[in-house]
């Protein structure tokens, strides 16, 4: 158990609807990272907060894709209008110094 | 195009011999790598990292050989016990920063009691 904590584990919906995740790191974990994994490869870096501040996005961040981490905390990631391309694992880690990196175990959304 | 590249989806190995996770890439200016293990139903947790300015290091049954040269690590088991099964994702950065770690696709590691 890393202590870091992702809500829901799976979320299945119709595409077109839109999808909110949430990441609880440990109160240690001043940078924050998501990343998508999809069937048969590594995660991909998608963004990361240093505290509340985003500060960096992947190209693979659509405008459909949305990230907070209100007041440095937990971080929401939501997607609108979601496609089957969107179907993935959606993993969130925190990292409290280089190579620290303790990841949740992932919410798995499945786009119908 | 791949920068990290993990060419063995799978691997068995029988208890008590040694595992060799491979792990390429094609980035000349990738200077820290990690290894990664997952087990099903969670994230991957953190293993194992070397960077560039050694080719060797050691953690306990873990050893990780680094060959910049022929841009090429692995990650060797021993002895391999059947709680080291699970996929193996190598990870590989310009820098240490956790935004820049580009991973391979991972192997999946089987050892047979």
């Amino acid at each position: 158990d890393t202590g870091v904590s992702q809500n829901p584990r799976h979320k299945i919906t119709k595409r077109g609807q839109n999808v909110t995740f949430r990441c609880d790191p440990i109160s240690e974990h001043n940078r924050l990272y998501w990343y998508r994994q999809t069937l048969g490869q590594g995660p991909e870096f998608l963004t990361y907060f240093q505290n509340e501040a985003q500060l960096e996005k992947s190209r693979l961040l659509s405008d459909r894709f949305s990230a907070e981490r209100p007041k440095g905390s937990f971080s929401t990631l939501e997607i609108q209008r979601t496609e089957q391309g969107d179907s993935a694992m959606y993993l969130c880690a925190g990292e409290g110094g280089p190579n620290e990196q303790f990841f949740g175990p992932g919410t798995r959304l499945t786009v119908l | 195009d791949q920068q990290v590249k993990q060419n063995s989806p799978s691997l068995s190995v029988q208890e008590g011999r040694i595992s060799i996770l491979n792990c390429d890439y094609t980035n000349s200016m990738f200077d820290y790598f990690l290894w990664y293990k997952k087990y099903p139903a969670e994230g991957p947790t953190f293993l194992i990292s070397i960077s560039s300015i050694k080719d060797k290091n050691e953690d306990g049954r873990f050893t990780v050989f680094l060959n910049k040269s022929a841009k090429h690590l692995s990650l060797h088991i021993v002895p391999s016990q059947p709680g080291d099964s699970a996929v193996y994702f190598c990870a590989a950065s310009e820098d240490n920063y956790g935004q820049n770690f580009v991973f391979g696709p991972g192997t999946r590691l089987s050892v047979l009691p």
